[in-house]
């Protein structure tokens, strides 16, 4: 069974653009999370997605945005780019049960110059 | 404050040694705890999931939980070299009313362990 794969692996934009990420959750799992981590920050909830709906939103500014589609496959998008948006973007998987793993992705690296 | 508090470390052991990873957490609404552990440049892969107070053992892990002083432990056994990654203990709410958030977690920082031969 393949796990959570995220595209692309690694990539570096210019301060001011907007950059989309891609996740492919594992297969049958409806809810898609993701996450920010940075040295100093850690890991912080982004937003999640069941069924094309967004659940749960962290406290990040409205430039970080997402969306689910049917097959279940994931986007998210940061608009604007700032120098602090360098950091590693992962994300997460789970069924739809409560006590369900939660599985995670490699991670997009993403650096903003 | 954060919500979960986790000693970032590093932490440096030799081999064969017990280890000994803690956080607190604050929130009484947290009931599930998870211990996930991350190599460099990868992503967290989930090591422990527990969800009462006490421990559970697999293999060279153990977590513990204690929700009454809201402390989450984990102990790794006769450590190797391979063990050596940051572990990021990890909490989430019960849902309420017919589960609306499934992948919402909150982390501690983590610690970075090294064990060396």
């Amino acid at each position: 069974k393949a796990g959570v794969t995220q595209t692309p692996r690694y990539l570096i934009k210019t301060r001011g653009q907007q950059v989309t990420l891609s996740c492919s959750p594992i297969s049958g799992h409806r809810s898609v999370s993701w996450y920010q981590q940075t040295p100093g920050q850690g890991l912080q909830f982004l937003f999640e997605y069941f069924s094309e709906t967004q659940r749960n939103k962290g406290n990040f500014p409205g430039r970080f945005s997402g969306r689910q589609f049917s097959n279940s496959r994931s986007e998210m998008n940061v608009s604007t780019l700032e120098l602090g948006d360098s950091a590693l973007y992962l994300c997460a998987s789970s069924s739809q049960g409560e006590l369900d793993t939660i599985y995670f992705g490699e991670g997009s690296w993403l650096t903003v110059v | 404050q954060k919500e979960v508090e986790q000693d970032p470390g590093p932490l440096s052991v030799p081999e064969g040694a017990i280890v000994s990873l803690n956080c607190t957490y604050s929130n009484s609404a947290f009931q599930y705890f998870m211990w996930y552990r991350q190599y460099s440049r990868k992503g967290p892969e989930l090591l422990m999931y527990t969800y009462s107070s006490g421990n559970k053992e697999d293999g060279r892990f153990t977590a513990q939980v204690d929700k009454s002083s809201k402390y989450i432990s984990l102990f790794i056994r006769d450590s190797q070299p391979s063990d050596s990654a940051t572990y990021l203990c990890a909490t989430k709410h019960r849902s309420e009313g017919g589960g609306t958030s499934y992948g919402k977690l909150t982390f501690g920082q983590g610690t970075i362990l090294t064990v060396h031969p």
